[in-house]
């Protein structure tokens, strides 16, 4: 099993530009959910799918930052525009169903300058 | 202002020697639980989960115990090698969505 697999791995972009973070969840995982990790706030869970169904998206910060998921098997977490203080490492993360066990990518290191 | 990192506590353990990590839980209606070890670079990776009916679970060289009566949750790693040096995390589960605590980092001296 491949696992989730996350793009890129490092971005690098200037403010105000729009930032496109990509996430394959695991084969047969219903749900999908995005977390930003920073040393000051730790893993905040910004939003999660069902059935690439938004359920729960009160922890995206504002509406610059957005997410769809059109089929089951990708997600897009997407920022525009970009802010510094937007850098982090985002986290996709999937489970079998709601309520089980997380399984992490390897997380995008977004560095806004 | 001055922004305030996390302080990650830490642990250092000798290699060989036992190790046990703790958590505070904020929320009584959390029923299910998970420690998740973090390595530089990487995501968060599963080690060992319990449901809110239990208060203890063992894994391979793992052990959690889950306290509902103060809300705590600890890990247990016995014979801890240097390959466990890592940041831990706790979860709690809450309508399906999951909440992580600050993390404890592990160093183990060889």
């Amino acid at each position: 099993d491949a696992g989730v697999i996350q793009s890129p791995r490092h971005e690098v972009t200037e403010m105000g530009q729009e930032v496109t973070l990509r996430c394959k969840p695991i084969s047969g995982h219903n749900s999908l959910f995005w977390y930003r990790q920073t040393m000051m706030r730790g893993l905040e869970l910004l939003i999660y799918f069902n059935n690439n169904v938004p359920i729960d998206d009160s922890g995206m910060p504002e509406d610059r930052f957005s997410a769809k998921m059109p089929n089951a098997s990708f997600s897009t977490l997407k920022i525009q525009p970009s802010e510094p203080r937007d850098s982090a490492v985002y986290f996709c993360a999937s489970s079998r169903d709601s309520g089980e066990k997380l399984f992490f990518g390897s997380g995008t290191q977004l560095s806004v300058l | 202002g001055e922004s305030v990192g996390l302080h990650l506590p830490t642990l250092s353990v000798q290699e060989g020697d036992n190790s046990i990590i703790n958590c505070a839980y904020s929320n009584s209606a959390s029923d299910y639980f998970i420690w998740y070890k973090q390595e530089s670079g990487k995501g968060p990776q599963f080690i060992i989960d319990i449901r809110s009916n239990m208060d203890k679970r063992q894994g391979q060289r793992v052990t959690v115990l889950l306290n509902k009566t103060v809300k705590h949750l600890s890990l247990q790693i016995a014979a801890t090698q240097p390959g466990d040096s890592a940041v831990y995390f706790c979860a709690e589960a809450n309508f399906n969505k999951f909440y992580f605590g600050s993390g404890t980092k592990l160093n183990v001296k060889p």
